[in-house]
């Protein structure tokens, strides 16, 4: 059974900090992760997505890949209190289709 | 716009009573899915479509049902809704990059 390991939290960041979001996977072959931001009551969207290993940033947002420890991260920058919302990673064993797996998600709390 | 719109986005049922929850996108994508999402259990997915004609079983599939007749709808079929079935479902369409669009969501309750 494929799993997908995050802490629920929540994790609470004061705004402007750096909130730290880690994710772990059991399948060796996966080939693609994915960070979704979850509001509360809302559809989850997403925030990046990243192939291969190392770091992918996107504005305040970077994702990190390490496939041999078989975890990703998403670092927020600058977090701000609208941040404030339950990160889904995800995981896919295909570079393009079907069959992801979701972590239950970590919830962050951006205090002003 | 791109969507992907679902219907309807609150039913309450009693068990066994059939119900269909439909799932329609406009961005032309082969790729479509069907979620649940329980507290504490994350998104689980149930079913998936990779075209037209095409499903195949995700990790949590007794009790539903799926049809894909048209690439644009992928509709979610419980035959004899149960209590256990109770949660917030989620349609999703697959673009290129792996990107899945969201529809609002179902919330189901079965009494």
């Amino acid at each position: 059974q494929k799993e997908v390991e995050q802490n629920s939290g929540p994790l609470s960041v004061p705004e402007g900090a750096i909130a730290s979001l880690n994710c772990t996977y059991s399948d060796r072959g996966s080939q693609s992760f994915f960070w979704y931001r979850q509001y509360s009551g809302k559809s989850p969207e997403l925030i990046m997505f990243i192939y291969s290993n190392g770091d992918k940033e996107d504005g305040r947002f970077t994702a990190q890949l390490n496939k041999a420890s078989q975890y990703v991260s998403l670092l927020i920058r600058d977090s701000q209190p609208s941040d404030s919302a339950t990160y889904l990673c995800a995981v896919n064993q295909f570079v393009y289709g079907q069959n992801f797996v979701f972590g239950p998600g970590t919830r962050l709390s951006v205090l002003p | 716009e791109a969507q992907v719109t679902q219907n309807p986005r609150y039913l309450i049922t009693v068990t066994g009573k059939k119900l269909t929850v439909t799932c329609s996108q406009n961005m032309n994508h082969e790729y479509m899915s069907w979620y649940r999402q329980d507290p504490g259990l994350g998104l689980r997915q149930i079913y998936y479509s990779m075209n037209v004609e095409v499903t195949d079983k995700g990790d949590v599939p007794e009790g539903y049902k799926v049809s894909r007749k048209e690439k644009r709808n992928f509709p979610l079929i419980l035959e004899s809704p149960s209590p256990n079935q109770t949660s917030l479902y989620f349609c999703a369409s697959i673009g290129v990059t792996d990107t899945q669009y969201f529809g609002p969501g179902t919330r189901l309750t079965v009494l």
